[in-house]
């Protein structure tokens, strides 16, 4: 039972490329939310998933694409990177809201040059 | 809006005492829950304990307690007898009936001094 696995764990990018976060879960949970982390600013909410198929936008969006094509999969992907993506990304899931706890995966550290 | 504010962003303590971190909200709701999350040096964030805004009783899960004043919109960690694997990131974070997503405190660093 994995949990949350996120994938890659360290990413480097130079401005301007492209690249995909995957988030897999094997909890069978409906909802999937993208955050980022940086210093002094807690979590802030990307995008998140209410089920298969379904994707809104959380509090900074912008830069960010998500897909979520099958329940255990959620897509975070950034089409031209910049420096102010440089963060730490979480991926989180749960059960159902909003008595069921997050559950998070490891994070992945993206650098952006 | 809802907010959560943790106005305490470094503690610290020495090992074996008690420390209490704050964590206030703002909401118009009567059916919500709150929850307190810690993210150790590792990174990974785990789940301490949850509060049901309708239940009385303080949550409580070994040395960690809340002190949950739902009139003050108060919502407490208290750990007792410190541990060195405690030093991490505590986020507070709130969730309504109706929402779909999950509101963080921008979080307290906590030190335990030896």
């Amino acid at each position: 039972n994995a949990g949350v696995t996120q994938t890659p764990k360290f990413r480097v990018l130079k401005t301007g490329q492209s690249m995909t976060l995957l988030c897999a879960q094997d909890m069978n949970h409906e909802y999937m939310y993208w955050y980022r982390q940086d210093p002094g600013m807690g979590l802030r909410l990307i995008h998140y998933s209410v089920g298969e198929g379904t994707t809104a936008k959380g509090e900074v969006p912008d830069g960010y694409n998500v897909s979520r094509l099958k329940k255990q999969n959620f897509l975070l992907g950034l089409e031209s990177a910049a420096p102010s993506q440089t963060s730490v990304y979480f991926c989180a899931s749960s059960f159902t809201v909003p008595s069921s706890p997050l559950h998070f995966g490891n994070g992945t550290r993206l650098t952006v040059t | 809006a809802q907010t959560v504010t943790q106005s305490q962003p470094e503690m610290s303590v020495q090992e074996a005492e008690t420390v209490t971190l704050s964590c206030t909200y703002d909401t118009s709701e009567s059916d919500y829950y709150l929850f307190w999350y810690k993210q150790p040096p590792s990174r990974q964030m785990i789940l301490v304990i949850r509060q049901e805004a309708y239940k009385q009783q303080n949550a409580t899960e070994n040395r960690f307690s809340v002190n949950f004043q739902k009139a003050a919109k108060s919502f407490s960690l208290k750990i007792s007898d410190s541990q060195l694997g405690d030093a991490a990131m505590y986020f507070c974070a709130y969730n309504y009936q109706g929402a779909q997503k999950l509101v963080f405190g921008q979080g307290t660093r906590l030190t335990i001094n030896p």
